[in-house]
């Protein structure tokens, strides 16, 4: 099991401010993603990365950005948050093996609840 | 368009008995099939995994069976416990292209499980 950390749990920010959220993890893994997931609606993913140096964004579009200058190091950045932003933030790591199927199998950070007044 | 369903938001079940929890799936593509359960304020916590060479792969109190030809996977909970009572996503990958390009998950939205003591 993936030991994998999100700080802060719980961030309650007023409109136009800039936040980062924080993600580690150390297991080593390569690869590693971010999250946005409402109450009841599926995970969309809207940042990866495959290693130092290398992100892309998800499926969803988001306005927020990401760095992988370290490996255990996934940071989510928003330059001014809108309420729009509020939702929960789950950040996750996978190992990459080459073609072996564990490279499916992503663990969780705890999440951050944001909220944007 | 959704491409992994879970079509019953919610499920109740009885202490001791079996909780099946359903999902479908419509990219032909999609060949690694995987369970998480989640808990609120929590990230999701991985399962039980298959891959489409199987259609069946147990891990204790849980089974998961996958039907190809349906495009119809499900996961088996016997017996089911209070502290099973949580949601549970259910997520799809392709391998594609090999390399770093591939292994993403595709999630449904979740059916939340009720163990009733």
């Amino acid at each position: 099991e993936a030991d994998i950390y999100q700080t802060p749990r719980y961030l309650v920010i007023g409109t136009g401010k800039k936040i980062t959220l924080e993600c580690s993890q150390t297991m080593g893994h390569d690869k590693m993603y971010w999250y946005q997931q409402d109450p009841g609606m599926e995970l969309h993913l809207i940042h990866y990365s495959y290693g130092v140096n290398s992100t892309e964004k998800g499926d969803l579009s988001s306005e927020s950005t990401v760095s992988r200058i370290r490996t255990e190091h996934f940071p989510l950045t928003l330059e001014s948050a809108r309420p729009s932003h509020t939702s929960q933030y789950l950040c996750a790591s996978s190992e990459y093996r080459g073609s072996h199927r564990v490279a499916d199998t992503q663990y969780f950070g705890p999440g951050t609840r944001l909220t944007v007044l | 368009d959704q491409q992994v369903k879970q079509n019953s938001p919610s499920l109740s079940v009885q202490e001791g008995r079996i909780s099946i929890l359903n999902c479908d799936y419509t990219n032909s593509m999609f060949d690694y099939f995987l369970w998480y359960k989640k808990y609120p304020a929590e990230g999701p916590t991985f399962l039980i995994s298959i891959s489409s060479i199987k259609d069946k792969n147990e891990d204790g109190r849980f089974t998961v069976f996958l039907n190809k030809s349906a495009k119809h996977l499900s996961l088996h909970i016997v017996p089911s416990q209070p502290g099973d009572s949580a949601v549970y996503f259910c997520a799809a990958s392709a391998s594609g292209n090999s390399g770093a390009g591939s292994y993403q998950l595709t999630f449904g939205k979740g059916t939340k499980l009720s163990v009733i003591p």
